[in-house]
């Protein structure tokens, strides 16, 4: 079974420092991977997936399949950026997205 | 174009109480999808729908059903509310068409249940 793992439940820095939050699955094929975002008080939304390998906000993501891991990284934090981060699998054959428990980061000034 | 909406935004129930929860997108998605989000526990697939008239079990489905009567709607039902129920409710949308699609979400229901 597919599973998303986020090791970390809250990661604090503080502004301008670098940021990587961690994200590793499990899945023998090839998936597809995202993050999500959720900002206070607002609605999850997509910040960037694998297939279109670009930047968003700042923030770039690498698939490592031989470390099965697509982690999220940015090397200058705002305090824009505090929120929760999901990231999430999707696999050929399986109708839905698989989300990892998410990392709550916290940016300070 | 308002993209998901839920209704309600917030519901307090008392154990025992039933109750339903609707979901509406105006983006002729085919797939639509019900989550419970809880601290430290994420985001969990409840039910899905992958086109009208069909519903399908996610990861954490007893206690709930689902019905997709219309394409634009996924109504979430708790037969019989139980504290363990307290949450945030997302619903989700997406078109179905490829892996990499989006799926939109709506901006959740809080729901506790005394």
């Amino acid at each position: 079974a597919q599973r998303v793992t986020q090791p970390e439940k809250l990661l604090s820095v503080f502004k301008g420092a670098p940021v990587e939050l961690k994200c590793n699955y499990s899945y023998s094929g090839s998936p597809e991977l995202f993050w999500y975002v959720q900002y206070s008080r607002q609605r999850l939304q997509l910040l960037l997936r694998h297939i279109s390998r670009e930047s968003i906000k700042g923030f770039t993501a690498d698939l490592n399949k031989g470390e099965t891991s697509f982690h999220l990284k940015k090397p200058f934090a705002q305090e824009e950026d505090s929120a929760m981060y999901y990231c999430a699998l999707s696999a050929p054959g399986f109708q839905k997205l698989v989300f990892g428990t998410g990392t709550r980061l916290l940016v300070s000034p | 174009n308002a993209g998901v909406t839920q209704t309600p935004k917030f519901r307090v129930l008392k154990t025992g109480q039933s109750m339903t929860l609707l979901c509406a997108q105006d983006m002729n998605h085919e797939y639509m999808y019900w989550y419970r989000q809880d601290p430290g526990m994420g985001l969990r697939l409840i039910h899905y729908s992958v086109g009208e008239g069909t519903t399908a079990k996610g990861e954490v489905p007893d206690g709930y059903n689902v019905s997709r009567l219309k394409k634009q709607n996924f109504l979430l039902g708790l037969e019989s509310a139980a504290p363990s129920q307290t949450s945030v409710y997302f619903c989700a949308s997406s078109s179905g068409q490829a892996l990499t699609d989006t799926q939109y979400f709506g901006p959740g229901t809080r729901l506790t249940v005394l």
